[in-house]
């Protein structure tokens, strides 16, 4: 069966350019995740969904920042005037339902500003 | 705050040796426990733990949690250069949020 998948896989822009980031979750997963990890950081959380909302946004690291997702399935990550710290790993995750379950990453978009 | 310390932060060990990984929290509300190896990009899966002092084996590598004393550590025994990974530690806390260590960066010499 597929995995979670994500587009594109590496992404370089200038400073300033919107970027939009893919994630497709695993087929009836409900919960999607996406995480940032900068170079030799931890994971850091940005934003979960259930379904089609976003009960948790918490880690969205500023406005330039904003998700969606559609259907329950697909899910984009906006990142608007890209500034260089933008810089980072950006992985989804999906699994069934938030609680308990472990989560199915995907292989994660790589994206540089210079 | 919750958060999820690993330690150490890095180690270099060679073929044949055995490592322990350390990983502590403070999470409210605790659902789950989990450790993933990330070679590249993705994590991938190794364990999930929700009850205290209940080892989980696969192969060469075992893990086991203290609900009481806050952590898990992940054992591999007779290691490989194949290990060589960044294993990471995550936490399963209040509103569905997983809260993830900066992982220990492990290094088989041949």
């Amino acid at each position: 069966g597929a995995g979670v998948s994500q587009s594109p896989s590496n992404k370089v822009t200038e400073k300033g350019k919107d970027v939009e980031l893919r994630c497709d979750p695993i087929s009836g997963h409900t919960a999607l995740y996406w995480y940032r990890q900068s170079l030799g950081q931890g994971l850091e959380f940005l934003i979960y969904f259930q379904g089609n909302s976003a009960p948790d946004k918490s880690g969205l690291p500023s406005d330039r920042f904003s998700a969606e997702r559609t259907g329950g399935s697909v899910s984009t990550l906006t990142i608007q005037r890209t500034q260089q710290e933008d810089s980072a790993v950006y992985l989804c995750a999906s699994n069934i339902q938030g609680a308990r379950e472990t989560q199915y990453f995907g292989p994660g978009t790589r994206l540089l500003v210079l | 705050e919750d958060k999820v310390v690993q330690s150490p932060l890095s180690l270099v060990v060679h073929e044949g040796d055995t490592v322990t990984l350390n990983c502590s929290y403070e999470v409210t509300n605790f659902r789950s426990l989990l450790w993933y190896k990330q070679e590249k990009k993705a994590p991938t899966f190794l364990f999930m733990l929700t009850s205290s002092g209940i080892e989980k084996k696969s192969g060469r590598l075992s893990s086991i949690l203290d609900k009481k004393e806050l952590f898990s550590i992940l054992n591999i025994t007779a290691t490989q250069t194949g290990d060589s990974a960044v294993y990471l530690c995550a936490v399963g806390g209040a509103g569905n949020q997983f809260y993830f260590g900066t992982g220990t960066s492990l290094t088989v010499i041949p």
